[in-house]
């Protein structure tokens, strides 16, 4: 069974523009998380998803969103990118959420933004 | 506030010593606990989990955790370190409280000498 994937792998971004990372969960996983990781901060969580709708955010400026799609791939967006957003951006899938259960990493997105 | 705390950020060990990893997490009832692995530029590895049962896991790559519920910690070690294990190390925990959510620790960074 494949993994949980992300792409791009690297993405490089100016200020002010936006950007889309779109992450695919492993099969048969209807949960996607995504977090934020970087050296000062570690990793932070940005929201979930199951079944199209968003069931928790982290605490997040308006310029990260998300969605997610009927096959349960998700996409997050960060509008008018900042310097700080340089980040590894992780997303993680499990079977539902709600209840205890292992989030599965994909090998993640880094954003570089100049 | 619920709070996970590995209190050491970096390690050094040499190649065939024992390693213990401390965590500690802050919380009203028993968590879900897990120990994940991040090599340079990845997204996280499981290496174990401990859900309820015998407090002692055993997990990939030669680690063990122990739960002690008196202490509130989930201790990873490994009797034999090799050098392909130098990594970041990540203990997380999944609360229950409201929605179910991942709270992880600000992780430790492993160098292993030759």
């Amino acid at each position: 069974k494949a993994g949980v994937t992300q792409t791009p792998r690297y993405l490089i971004k100016t200020r002010g523009q936006q950007v889309t990372l779109s992450c695919s969960p492993i099969s048969g996983h209807r949960s996607v998380s995504w977090y934020q990781q970087t050296p000062g901060q570690g990793l932070q969580f940005l929201f979930e998803y199951f079944s199209e709708t968003q069931r928790n955010k982290g605490n997040f400026p308006g310029r990260f969103s998300g969605r997610q799609f009927s096959n349960s791939r998700s996409e997050m967006n960060v509008s008018t990118l900042e310097l700080g957003d340089s980040a590894l951006y992780l997303c993680a899938s499990s079977l539902v959420p709600g209840m205890p259960d292992t989030q599965y990493f994909g090998p993640g997105t880094r954003l570089t933004v100049l | 506030a619920q709070s996970v705390t590995q209190p050491d950020i970096h390690i050094t060990v040499s190649e065939g010593a024992s390693l213990e990893l401390r965590c500690n997490y802050s919380y009203g009832a028993t968590p879900y606990l897990f120990w994940y692995v991040q090599s340079p530029g990845q997204g996280l590895q499981l290496l174990l989990k401990y859900f309820s049962g015998d407090t002692l896991v055993q997990g990939i790559k030669g680690f063990e955790a122990e739960f002690k519920r008196s202490q509130s910690s989930f201790n990873l070690r490994k009797p034999s370190v090799h050098w392909s294990d130098a990594a970041e190390y990540f203990c997380a925990v999944g609360l229950t409280s409201g929605t179910y959510k991942y709270i992880f620790g600000t992780g430790t960074r492993l160098k292993v000498l030759a």
